[in-house]
């Protein structure tokens, strides 16, 4: 079965530094999905993004980028100019194309912006 | 749109004793699932369906029941309370074709515990 691997169980950084958040995963699947989500305070969670294995182009949100490799089965989530708002737990999750009813979840990275 | 609503918001049962958790979307999603978090885990899927009438296993299926009899709704039942069912569980719902995985949109969150 697939797997995500989100090594960094908690990441604390100034505001206005920069941050980047780990996601390895495992899949047997050539077809396959990765998404980022987030965990804020209040405790809902919010799709951030949503990446399909044939496209590696790294893609940029404002100060939110995320740096896909598949030579490395990596998706990692950089946050540039951290804010204080920006503290939350991320979530990082992938899905297979032969079995894209079930996704995997990895374990979280709690991050928290110091003021 | 209310998006994916969740009932209740908090609940509190002895252990063996059987309850319902409720969840409805109103975006005429097909697929809907349930998830449970538990600290350092992230989400883990517990029950998902695919369309009215159809409901598969997760990951973590033992000890609760699923049945989907409309689009809208998808409620979670669990059948005699433990301890180890104490969680925060998470309802999510989402388009899906045959081969396409989409991001998915959660509810709040009901927070059990299990006495």
């Amino acid at each position: 079965a697939q797997k995500v691997t989100q090594a960094q169980t908690e990441i604390s950084v100034v505001e206005k530094e920069d941050v980047t958040l780990d996601c390895v995963y495992e899949t047997r699947d050539t077809t396959y999905y990765l998404f980022w989500y987030k965990q804020p305070p209040s405790g809902e969670l919010v799709f951030l993004i949503r990446r399909n294995s044939f496209d590696e182009q790294n893609e940029i949100s404002g100060r939110y980028s995320w740096n896909f490799q598949k030579s490395t089965s990596s998706f990692n989530f950089t946050i540039t100019a951290s804010q204080v708002v920006d503290s939350a737990v991320y979530f990082c999750a992938l899905s297979e194309a032969y079995n894209n009813n079930d996704m995997r979840f990895g374990a979280g990275t709690r991050l928290t912006v110091k003021p | 749109n209310a998006g994916v609503t969740q009932t209740p918001k908090f609940q509190v049962l002895k252990t063996g004793q059987s309850m319902t958790l409720q969840c409805a979307q109103d975006m005429n999603h097909e697929y809907m699932s349930w998830y449970r978090q538990d600290p350092g885990m992230g989400l883990r899927l517990i029950h998902y369906s695919v369309g009215a009438g159809i409901t598969d296993q997760g990951e973590v299926p033992n000890g609760y029941n699923v049945s989907r009899s409309t689009t809208e709704d998808f409620p979670l039942r669990l059948l005699s309370a433990a301890p180890s069912q104490t969680s925060v569980y998470f309802c999510a719902s989402s388009y899906s074709t045959a081969q396409l995985s989409y991001e998915q949109y959660f509810g709040p969150g009901t927070r059990l515990t299990v006495t």
